[in-house]
């Protein structure tokens, strides 16, 4: 019963290549997001949906494209994918978008790129 | 814009003893904050968080974090920690006004040894 669940966990491949990360969460939130760690952990905010429209689009190469098929879902799609892309990606999602809201974050996908 | 700077890359610290992990946060307008922490291979979990009211507030697991907006500081403690607090500890931000939009410090990494 994971609150909000990645998959895959990890993710190896070569550079060129595209790539998904699925998303899905099962506490009824309104709202969802992908963050990006770094290899120095630090995290960043990529994309943001609500109730499956986009409400935060960060600056992230349009190589990276999001997709909410409905609100329990958020997907990442990633094209030609470099060699600066690895790192790990979580997931998150709070009950909506108001800003005391607690996010829940997901296990997190670990992307290597060869 | 808001910014969170996490003083302390790493905090060593015996079985018991008391730690504080600092945080001081840039922001022009009334911020929401938040401490997190994220146990090796896994997603982020909250530990507690700030809204209003009164600004010594209690998470989980024993901590607790004093809000001092003077010095736009927000500091979390522990009076006696345990082996299994070793992780890395976040901080976060996010405007009252925005789409919950968490922006977060580079981590502290607690590691306590026996």
């Amino acid at each position: 019963d994971t609150a909000v669940s990645q998959t895959p966990k990890y993710l190896v491949t070569q550079m060129g290549n595209d790539k998904s990360i699925k998303c899905e969460q099962n506490l009824g939130h309104d709202t969802m997001y992908w963050y990006k760690q770094d290899s120095k952990k630090f995290l960043k905010i990529m994309f943001s949906y609500n109730n499956k429209e986009l409400i935060i689009n960060e600056t992230v190469p349009n190589r990276f494209s999001p997709k909410s098929p409905d609100k329990a879902h958020l997907n990442l799609h990633i094209n030609s994918l470099e060699l600066g892309d690895s790192a790990v990606y979580f997931c998150a999602s709070s009950q909506n978008t108001g800003s005391s809201q607690p996010q829940h974050f997901g296990d997190g996908t670990r992307l290597s790129i060869l | 814009a808001q910014s969170v700077t996490q003083l302390d890359s790493q905090v060593p610290v015996f079985e018991e003893a008391p730690v504080e992990l600092r945080c001081n946060y840039s922001s022009s307008v009334s911020v929401y904050l938040f401490w997190y922490v994220q146990y090796p291979n896994q997603g982020l979990q909250l530990l507690l968080k700030y809204l209003s009211g009164s600004t010594l507030v209690k998470g989980i697991n024993g901590f607790e974090a004093e809000f001092n907006k003077s010095q736009t500081s927000f500091h979390l403690r522990k009076p006696s920690v345990h082996i299994s607090d070793t992780a890395e500890y976040f901080c976060a931000v996010s405007d009252s006004g925005g789409y919950n939009k968490l922006i977060f410090g580079a981590g502290t990494r607690l590691a306590v040894h026996p």
